[in-house]
């Protein structure tokens, strides 16, 4: 079944430490994106990537990083210089978004020890 | 004036009844509007889409949108108890401009 892969489930990052948060999709989707999710606030962009080797930054972009070597694979770098990043991150997809929304990997749940 | 805006809940309807869930957004260009549906803990899940004036029904879900009025809701009818999630609304203002409201909590009590 095709789908968006996130990994891992659950991560936790000391002070000053960079993580890197893996997205995977087998949709043969040209987009994809990159969005964080707080308590009480909408989703938030941090950076989209329309084609291999291009990537955009989000609203929230500060102290995040991507690449987009392959059109399968989209990791997310949150480094240390991104100070509250205790956060549900979200990967998503999409073939056509203004008419078919997006699909959502599980998510990944980060937090500052 | 946030783009996207909802009320927060939580909305709380008993088993079988109508639950109503209501958005409105800023920006008058906007194109296509979403609705997910996002259970604790989980990604949200994509369950109804409209782009026209009027309404779309799928199953029990209905999408009303009015552009003049720039509120788009949605209705779901024979609530369940496993209706209750969080449902977003999204709206696409330009192609690759996707903005979420923060979402409407909703309980189904049996």
């Amino acid at each position: 079944d095709g789908g968006i892969t996130q990994s891992p489930k659950y991560l936790f990052r000391k002070e000053g430490q960079n993580v890197t948060l893996s997205c995977e999709q087998n949709l043969n989707h040209d987009a994809m994106y990159w969005y964080r999710q707080d308590p009480g606030q909408g989703l938030r962009l941090i950076y989209y990537s329309q084609i291999v080797n291009d990537f955009q930054k989000g609203d929230i972009a500060e102290g995040y990083s991507v690449s987009r070597e392959k059109k399968e694979s989209f990791p997310l770098t949150v480094t240390s210089a991104q100070k509250n990043p205790t956060a549900f991150y979200l990967c998503a997809s999409s073939i056509d978004m203004a008419a078919r929304g997006y699909t959502f990997g599980s998510g990944t749940r980060l937090t500052v020890v | 004036q946030k783009e996207v805006e909802q009320n927060s809940g939580p909305l709380s309807v008993p088993e079988g009844a109508i639950a109503s869930l209501n958005c409105t957004y800023s920006d008058r260009v906007s194109q296509s509007f979403f609705w997910y549906r996002q259970y604790s803990g989980k990604s949200p899940e994509l369950i109804m889409s409209i782009y026209s004036n009027g309404d779309k029904e799928d199953g029990r879900f209905t999408a009303q949108l009015n552009k003049a009025s720039q509120y788009v809701s949605l209705l779901i009818r024979d609530s369940q108890p496993s209706d209750s999630a969080t449902y977003l609304c999204a709206v696409n203002v330009y192609n690759n401009d996707m903005r979420f409201g923060a979402g409407t909590r909703l309980t189904v009590k049996p």
